[in-house]
C-alpha cells in the first residue's frame, strides 16, 4: 500500500519563476493538505482540498494556489517566487477530518 | 489565533534516561492534540493523538502523553529512551469546531540520544 508520494523531491528555481509540486495521497484518502516547513520551524498550513475544492486556507498569499483532481491527487502552485519561499513543502492526506494526517517526504524548494 | 509552544528546542539524553517534552497550546475550545515524529531521513509520522476520554494516551514505541486541560498542556513522556528515539518531535493542535483538518504545529524539539 503506497503512502503519500510527492514529486519532485528537490528543485531549484530563481526569483520570479513559478513552480508546481505534485502529490498523490495514500490509498483510500480523499483529503489533501499542503504545509510549508521552513528550516528550524514546524510545518505551517497552506491549504486543504476535499472534493476538488479548497476547503480551508492558512495565512498564505494568493501566489500560492492549488488543485485537486478527480483521483484525489493534488498540485501546489507558487507564482512569482521569492527567496523566502525556500522551504520543504509537505503534502499530507487523510480520510475525513480527524486530523490524523499521513505525510509525504516533501519537496525541497530552493529559490535563488 | 491558535498557537503551539514547545519549550525545549534541543534535548540531549543518554540511553535509558527518562524523557519529557513540553507542549502548551492556546485555544479556547475543545481540541484534538497530536504528537508527530520525524526520524532522520524519514517523513513525519503520527506518534500519538488525543481526541477525548482518558487524558493519558499511549502511542507507539512506548511513548505516552498527558492532556491537562487546566494547563493547556500535552506533554510527551517516555520512561527510558533508546538511541533509535533520536528524532524531531512536533506537537500539534486542531480546534474541535474547526472545519477541515488544519493542524497548528509547534516549532519542534530535536531529541538526541547517545548510546
Amino acid at each position: 500500500d503506497a503512502g503519500v508520494t510527492q514529486s519532485p523531491t528537490h528543485l531549484i528555481k530563481t526569483r520570479g519563476q513559478q513552480v508546481t509540486l505534485r502529490c498523490s495521497p495514500k490509498s483510500g484518502h480523499d483529503t489533501v493538505s499542503w504545509y510549508q516547513q521552513a528550516l528550524g520551524q514546524g510545518p505551517q498550513f497552506i491549504f486543504q482540498y476535499y472534493e476538488e475544492e479548497e476547503r480551508q486556507r492558512g495565512n498564505f498569499p494568493d501566489r500560492f494556489s492549488g488543485h485537486q483532481f478527480p483521483n484525489y491527487s493534488s498540485e501546489l502552485n507558487v507564482n512569482a517566487l521569492l527567496l523566502g519561499d525556500s522551504a520543504l513543502y509537505l503534502c499530507a492526506s487523510s480520510a475525513g477530518f480527524t486530523g490524523e494526517l499521513f505525510f509525504g517526504e516533501g519537496s525541497r524548494l530552493t529559490v535563488l | 489565533a491558535q498557537s503551539v509552544s514547545q519549550h525545549n528546542h534541543h534535548v540531549i539524553l543518554s540511553e535509558a534516561a527518562s524523557l519529557e517534552l513540553g507542549c502548551n497550546y492556546s485555544y479556547g475550545g475543545t481540541v484534538n492534540l497530536f504528537w508527530y515524529v520525524q526520524y532522520p531521513g524519514q517523513h513525519l509520522q503520527l506518534l500519538l493523538k488525543y481526541f477525548s476520554g482518558d487524558p493519558l494516551v499511549k502511542g507507539i514505541k512506548g511513548f505516552e502523553a498527558e492532556f491537562i486541560k487546566s494547563k493547556f498542556s500535552f506533554n510527551l513522556r517516555k520512561p527510558s529512551v533508546q538511541w533509535s528515539d533520536t528524532a524531531e518531535y512536533f506537537c500539534a493542535v486542531k480546534g474541535y469546531n474547526q472545519a477541515g483538518t488544519a493542524l497548528i504545529f509547534g516549532k519542534g524539539t530535536t531529541l538526541s540520544v547517545s548510546s
